[in-house]
């Protein structure tokens, strides 16, 4: 069992559907990082949490330690967004990321 | 500049090949890591620094792997006798703090380095 999971691994959604992405581990983690890659391999740093929630435009990171869980969601989603979204957690100083969900907004 | 850089951008090499990949930080970040991507796959830790010194390398496959940061800031990923499962994309991230017992700061990720070993 991979110790990051991440759901579902495509996604395919029109222009102003909300869109939600998940992430499951199975570690301690310090914290935990969403981020997007864009085709050509290029990685932005979206968010980084430890507790609770963070708002950024029209993305908000969702997660809750008790349950291992965290959320991300885009509201308004655009066709720029699509992209492969990764969920990576942060734990003994190294981060271990998920394969990644692909998403996909069709005009 | 501004991000992270790494160069080169690709690299094509032969079997029992030699290659170097190179990652330059943003200034004044001082920690580095080097991760593996292959395609489909999320990243994969490979070594991390902190300043000059790899506080992790546990994730180096091999010892054809090898990494440097003599002055603590560009770093040098070398691979020896590559074999074609070395081809992969290489990303090289940096971030401005990283504490021995607790978490890392937001990580800055190069453009990665694209592999192929025919």
């Amino acid at each position: 069992k991979n110790e990051v999971e991440q759901s579902p691994q495509n996604l395919t959604a029109q222009e102003g559907e909300f869109i939600t992405i998940n992430c499951s581990y199975s570690v301690g983690i310090s914290a935990l990082h969403w981020l997007q890659q864009h085709p050509g391999g290029g990685i932005v740093s979206l968010f980084m949490l430890s507790s609770g929630k963070k708002k950024h435009g029209r993305l908000i990171a969702t997660i809750n330690i008790q349950e291992k869980h965290s959320s991300l969601h885009i509201t308004a989603s655009h066709p720029r967004d699509s992209a492969v979204y990764i969920c990576a957690v942060d734990g003994n100083e190294k981060l271990t990321f998920g394969t990644g969900t692909r998403l996909t907004i069709i005009p | 500049g501004a991000g992270v850089s790494q160069t080169p951008s690709n690299k094509v090499t032969e079997k029992g090949k030699y290659v170097e990949l190179r990652c330059d930080p943003i200034s004044g970040h001082t920690a580095l890591y080097w991760y593996r991507q292959s395609l489909g796959q999320g990243p994969e830790f490979l070594i991390y620094f902190q300043g000059t010194g790899a506080a992790d390398d546990s994730g180096l496959p091999n010892d054809r792997f090898f990494a440097v940061r003599p002055e603590g800031s560009v770093s040098t990923l070398k691979i020896q006798r590559t074999e074609r499962g070395d081809s992969a994309v290489y990303l090289c991230a940096s971030s401005q703090i990283s504490n021995f017992r607790g978490s890392t700061d937001t990580q800055y990720f190069g453009p990665g380095t694209r592999l192929t070993v025919l």
